[in-house]
This record gives structure tokens, sequence and C-alpha cells, in this order.
């Protein structure tokens, strides 16, 4: 089945810079990878998601580039703000079924 | 307009209770699927119905877990015999149609002392 690793597993930076998080994922017919924020005591919350027909795709400050033959995938965020901070997820699936999570990312950014 | 609630937010269970963890859906979406997330990790697929067929059960961790959508639209995640490798939030999603975005509740928080 598939594996998806995700890296750092936490990430400081200072606000106005950019932040970016990486992923990796194993089963290559998976052709969908959301990225989801997580704020504390809520569920997760789709931010941003590219299929495999799609290099790259950006909306505003944030945006995810996946690169099918190394099997990876990026979250960059730019222009970072206090309101950022939280736990932000990759995910891998095959047409948004069968979803597999990575471990998730603890982005703080300080002002 | 209203998003997939959970209820309860909080439960602890003393070791070898039953648990009822209900998930309202959006109203109108077809899909639903459970997660499990443990402190630290990311949300793993427990089960998925399409309105009331249950057509993937794969991920629920023994036969101590059942899970029910009867009208296709409330579900229950039920947990018997709890043990306390099953303290985690449980995440119950919502999406329009299979392979449709999915909406998250907020979980519940099972907390098995």
């Amino acid at each position: 089945g598939e594996n998806v690793e995700q890296h750092p597993s936490t990430l400081s930076v200072q606000e106005g810079d950019s932040a970016v998080i990486k992923c990796t994922y194993s089963d290559s017919a998976s052709n969908y990878f959301p990225w989801y924020k997580q704020e504390l005591g809520k569920g997760p919350q789709l931010i941003i998601d590219i299929r495999s027909n799609v290099g790259e795709k950006k909306d505003q400050r944030i945006a995810v580039t996946l690169n099918k033959t190394a099997k990876h995938f990026s979250l960059h965020i730019t222009e970072t703000q206090p309101e950022d901070s939280a736990v932000y997820f990759c995910a891998a699936s095959r047409n948004n079924n069968d979803m597999r999570f990575g471990a998730g990312t603890r982005l703080t950014v300080k002002p | 307009g209203a998003g997939v609630s959970q209820s309860p937010r909080y439960k602890v269970a003393k070791r070898g209770q039953d648990v009822a963890l209900r998930c309202d859906p959006i109203s109108g979406h077809v899909s639903l699927f459970w997660y499990q997330q443990a402190l630290g990790q990311g949300p793993e697929f427990l089960t998925y119905f399409q309105n009331e067929a249950q057509l993937d059960k794969s991920g629920l961790p023994s036969d101590r877990f059942f899970a029910e959508r009867p009208e296709g639209s409330v579900s229950t995640l039920k947990i018997q015999r709890t043990q306390q490798e099953d303290s985690a939030v449980y995440l119950c999603a919502s999406s329009l149609a299979r392979g449709e975005e999915q909406y998250f509740g907020p979980g519940t928080r099972l907390t098995v002392t």
C-alpha cells in the first residue's frame, strides 16, 4: 500500500520568511495530493491540492509542486504570518479515496 | 452552511467499556470516512461509506471496531471493550461524492484509562 513520509517534523520561521515542507510517496498509482492545515482542537482543513497531471499549483501565498518521477511533492508558503502557525499534513491517494497521510509538520511563525 | 459535526467532543472510558462516537456529515454528502489520529501523527483511514453501504473497512484495527450508517446520513463508530491503545482522536469526514474534497469534523478525543 501507499506510504507517505513528511519532513521536517517541526519548522520554525520568522514572520515574513518562507516555509517549505516536503513529502515523498511510494505508490506510483497515486494521483491526488492534498495538503491540510490542522489547528489545535480542530479537524484538518484542505488548503491546496494537486493532481498528477499538473506539476505546480499556486494560490496566493501557497504553492505546491509535484515531481512524479521522483515521487515527491512540496508545500511552499511565502510571506509567512503568525496565523500560519499550525500542523500541516500532506496526503496521497488514488482519486481522493483511501487517503494516506504524512506524520505532520508543526510550523511555528515567530512574530 | 453547517459543517461536519461530531459528538461527544471528548470521551473518557475505563478499559473494557464500550463507546459510541457519532458523526453528522454535511447534508447531502454521499461519502463518509472515519479516521483515527494518534497523538503527534497523521490521520489513519479506518472505514468508508457510500450512502448506507460500507464499501471499505480495511483500516479497522480489530473486530472490536464497528461502524454503521443505517440511513445513509448519520454514522456511528462503536468500539467494544476499549483498550488503552484505542486512545486517539477519531475524525469523521464527508464528501459530496466519491473522489470529491473531504471535509473533516473536529474529532472526538477518546481517552481510555
